[in-house]
């Protein structure tokens, strides 16, 4: 069965860093394209950023760019998401997606707040 | 960037009856990278179509797509209590990937 947990969200202070996490088990990880896909509260789904099979091509929606990082550790079957300067717009339920969205986690809440 | 636009916003229908969904594209996109998802609210969203026209694994039949170019259509035949959800149709080819804003359909 195809999972992928989420974790690493909490409340940060505007210009704070958070870094997000997902565990990815029962397939294999290592050959598909992830990304990551926000819905911010009472919103739509928002994509963040993908990732390739091997790291070596990112790419992220202008919104973050400069700000957010993703990567992956193929070993682990993990996804990450680093943030930094998050800003009270980034307050959002952050989901980890194989592919386009084949499969999703539940989530982790993120909110960027004073 | 490829703009998604669906419509109607809301779909206020009785279960058994039939929901047709509208997405339409700024400009044309390829049938293989555009997707449809029902999601509901506190659940993890769900793929349903990929590629315009193909069920993705587990989905019953009684949802379909179509389209072409720009204009696309999610149908779902005979609607059942678990389908009253939100539905995202998705382009998914050249960055950046984009979603429609979503059409909520609801209990009439």
């Amino acid at each position: 069965e195809v999972q992928l947990v989420e974790s690493g969200g909490g409340l940060v202070q505007p210009g704070g860093s958070l870094r997000l996490s997902c565990a990815a088990s029962g397939f294999a990880f290592s050959t598909y394209w992830m990304s990551w896909v926000r819905q911010a509260p009472g919103k739509g789904l928002e994509w963040v950023a993908k990732i390739n099979p091997d790291g070596s091509e990112k790419d992220y929606v202008d919104s973050v760019k400069g700000r957010f990082t993703i990567s992956r550790d193929n070993a682990r079957n993990s996804l990450s998401l680093q943030m930094y300067s998050l800003r009270v717009e980034d307050t959002a339920l952050y989901y980890c997606a194989r592919q386009a969205g084949i499969h999703w986690g539940q989530g982790t809440l993120v909110t960027v707040s004073s | 960037e490829i703009v998604l636009t669906q419509s109607p916003g809301t779909l206020s229908l009785s279960p058994g009856e039939r929901a047709t969904l509208s997405c339409r594209a700024s400009q044309s996109v390829s049938s293989s990278h555009l997707a449809w998802y029902h999601h509901k609210h506190g659940q993890a969203p769900r793929l349903l179509i990929y590629g315009a026209s193909s069920r993705a694994t587990g989905i019953p039949d009684r949802f379909s797509g179509s389209g072409s170019g720009t204009d696309f259509t999610l149908t779902i035949s005979r609607l059942e209590p678990e389908d009253f959800a939100v539905y995202y149709c998705q382009f998914y080819g050249n960055s950046p990937w984009t979603f429609g804003q979503g059409t909520k359909v609801e209990i009439k």
